[in-house]
């Protein structure tokens, strides 16, 4: 099975920051990496699919990147809205694997 | 519009089955490409893919509960199911169907609780 090992597991922040959450593939995932955000209570919003691509109605200060096996959300300028748990999905193939998620919190 | 809804009880008790139902609707899980997805989450923890049906039938599980899952589809109805047999307190967990392949289409979530 692929791993995807996120980090931080957990980030305290301040409104304005550049944030960057990284999911490392165990094997060789291609593009096929998704990001979800989940808020307290809500399910999971998908932000970015194919690794850099911005879903529909996710503001511009999310985006997407992959170095070689490692896939990066990046989130500038936080806004308080941004203040969620934030999970990373590859789906390249079966079994689809879920990194184990990061909590931002604001400091 | 494509929506999807989970249903089942809300609790069990240990050693029992799970038996979901995912009620969709804007899409067909009998067109080229269609696939249902079954998540969890246990409280203040991650996700967890656990199954995948498609449009033609293939079914993809979890291997480290594969044993223990079925899926299934009543295209005409457009459902899907999910068992898990032999529930245990560590399955307790939000479960979540979802759909990718025209967009992001979760449910709502419905939690289960497993407790004696």
């Amino acid at each position: 099975d692929i791993q995807m090992t996120q980090s931080p597991s957990s980030m305290s922040v301040s409104l304005g920051d550049t944030v960057t959450i990284t999911c490392r593939a165990s094997q060789d995932v291609g593009i096929y990496v998704n990001w979800f955000q989940q808020k307290p209570g809500k399910s999971p919003r998908r932000m970015i699919y194919r690794a850099t691509n911005l879903a529909d109605g996710v503001p511009s200060r999310f985006s997407g990147s992959r170095s070689g096996s490692d896939y990066s959300l990046t989130i500038s300028s936080l806004e308080s809205e941004d203040v969620a748990d934030y999970h990373c999905l590859q789906y390249d193939e079966y079994p689809h694997t879920f990194g184990a998620g990061t909590k931002l919190e604001l400091k | 519009q494509v929506t999807l809804k989970e249903s089942g009880p809300g609790i069990l008790q240990p050693s029992q089955a799970l038996s979901l139902t995912c009620t969709f609707s804007g899409f067909s899980l009998s067109t080229y490409g269609m696939r249902v997805s079954w998540i969890r989450q246990p409280s203040g923890k991650g996700l967890e893919w656990l199954a995948t049906i498609d449009w033609d039938d293939d079914k993809y599980y979890n291997p480290s509960l594969k044993s223990r899952l079925t899926v299934s589809k009543d295209t005409s109805n457009n459902q899907a199911f999910l068992k898990i047999t032999s529930m245990d307190s560590a399955d307790t967990a939000t479960y979540y169907c979802a759909s990718w392949e025209l967009g992001d289409y979760w449910g709502q979530g419905v939690m289960v609780t497993v407790s004696s």
